[in-house]
């Protein structure tokens, strides 16, 4: 599975939307971006998928670029609840190996 | 139940005891998950069950770790001997496993183990 690359933390106002970068310029064609959250002593929660077009439910948005090497996960109006740490990871669905490998993640501190 | 279910939520344990960790999985579940999570560290992969096959022990840190999947439901991860290193919480995760749109992980609260 591809490698992901996010920055190590960052901070958003409560009420204004939070956009979380994820590199994965290694990225073959028949991988699924994946975004998991995990709240403090939480475990991670799922929060959207998607493989070439943009995604959105009622958690968040989902941006991939065309050339599918990087995305965005936007949190339209983060609240304080939304401080977590951020998973963006990369899987091929079907593919030799099944398992989830969670790198370190974004912790998205929401600012009062 | 509703969400996956793990037990005991906390162990507390002696050097070289032996300790045994539950998952149950939401029901219908195909594919089930184990992960460990050391204090400030990212989720670390131990060993993943699907259906009938031969699971995927790749993760498993020692062979002090083992793991079973009894009627395709139920999981219990063994550790013998502990060692004050496995100190960490182990989370346990199932999905329906069938497309990619179902390949949504639902984790369950963690079992937290202390080896003193």
């Amino acid at each position: 599975d591809a490698k992901t690359t996010q920055p190590t933390s960052m901070d958003c106002a409560e009420g204004r939307a939070a956009n979380l970068p994820c590199n994965h310029s290694t990225i073959s064609g028949n991988e699924y971006v994946y975004w998991y959250r995990q709240i403090h002593s939480q475990g991670p929660q799922y929060i959207i998928h998607g493989l070439k077009n943009n995604e959105t439910n009622e958690m968040a948005s989902l941006i991939i670029t065309e050339d599918r090497k990087s995305s965005t996960l936007i949190l339209p109006h983060a609240t304080l609840r939304d401080t977590a740490v951020y998973y963006c990871i990369v899987r091929a669905y079907g593919g030799a190996t099944n398992k989830l490998i969670f790198g370190t993640g974004t912790l998205l501190a929401v600012q009062p | 139940g509703a969400g996956v279910s793990q037990s005991p939520s906390n162990k507390v344990t002696e050097k070289g005891k032996d300790v045994e960790l539950r998952c149950d999985p939401i029901s219908g579940h195909t594919a089930l998950y184990w992960y460990r999570q050391s204090l400030g560290q990212g989720l670390e992969f131990l060993i993943y069950f699907q259906g009938n096959s031969a699971p995927d022990k790749s993760g498993l840190p020692s062979d002090r770790f083992s793991a079973e999947r009894t009627g395709g439901s139920v999981s219990t991860l063994t550790i013998q001997r502990t060692q004050q290193e496995d100190s960490a919480v182990y989370l346990c995760a199932s999905s329906l496993a069938r497309g990619a749109d179902n390949e949504k992980l639902f984790f369950g609260s963690g079992t937290q183990l202390s080896v003193l």
